[in-house]
């Protein structure tokens, strides 16, 4: 089956700009998730989808951070306007929830770099 | 914050055992013990997971020790492909209630 895709792979803007993430999950997972991984640390859970409702978006700084998951498959975050302190790999993982919540299955992420 | 501690880092030689520790003393009884790695340029992949007898897959192996306090990653026979940083995670097993906490994991470098 096909894994979880993300574009763009690599992004570079300056700050005060703003940028969009997409991700396309495994077909038939119903559980999204957006991670920040900043350089030598593990990743951080941002927000989580169950379809297109938010499960948990305690972690997403909401006043620059925004994502969607329209029709409860595709999702976009967006950053606007970015800081220097954002540059980190965003990544996206998906599941089937429930019993197997825990396996988790990541894209390959997209690096962004803030000048 | 995470609730395991793992060292910063070891080397392997190519073809032995590595034997990756991890501190989990605040566990509850809820709580299973979840092992991811995330080789370099890559989303992390589950391994493994287990609530306190040993399990093993065609990856590797888990010791989970009586008192659950602590655990053991074990990949019998160690390849390059296997160095990545190897993340120990505490959560409960069942729905999204503590979700992935990744802490700063073990990066492990396999040595030719």
């Amino acid at each position: 089956e096909a894994g979880v895709a993300q574009s763009p792979r690599y992004k570079i803007i300056e700050k005060r700009q703003s940028v969009a993430f997409w991700c396309n999950p495994i077909s038939g997972h119903a559980t999204l998730y957006w991670y920040q991984q900043i350089l030598g640390q593990g990743p951080k859970l941002l927000i989580q989808f169950q379809n297109n409702g938010v499960v948990d978006d305690s972690q997403l700084p909401k006043d620059r951070f925004s994502a969607e998951r329209l029709k409860g498959v595709d999702s976009t975050l967006k950053i606007q306007p970015a800081k220097l302190e954002d540059s980190a790999v965003y990544l996206c993982a998906s599941n089937t929830g429930g019993t197997r919540s825990y396996e988790q299955y990541f894209g390959p992420g997209t690096r962004l770099t803030v000048t | 914050d995470a609730k395991t501690t793992q060292p910063p880092s070891m080397d392997c030689a190519e073809g032995r055992a590595a034997n990756l520790p991890c501190n989990h003393s605040t566990i509850s009884g809820n709580e299973y013990v979840y092992w991811y790695r995330q080789i370099h340029s890559q989303g992390p992949q589950y391994i493994i997971h287990g609530l306190k007898n040993n399990e093993t897959n065609e990856m590797a192996s888990l010791i989970i020790t009586e008192d659950r306090k602590s655990s053991t990653l074990i990949l019998p026979h160690a390849t390059l492909r296997d160095t990545a940083v190897y993340y120990c995670i505490v959560r409960p097993k069942r729905g999204s209630q503590g979700n992935l906490i990744f802490g700063k994991g073990i990066k492990l470098s396999v040595k030719p």
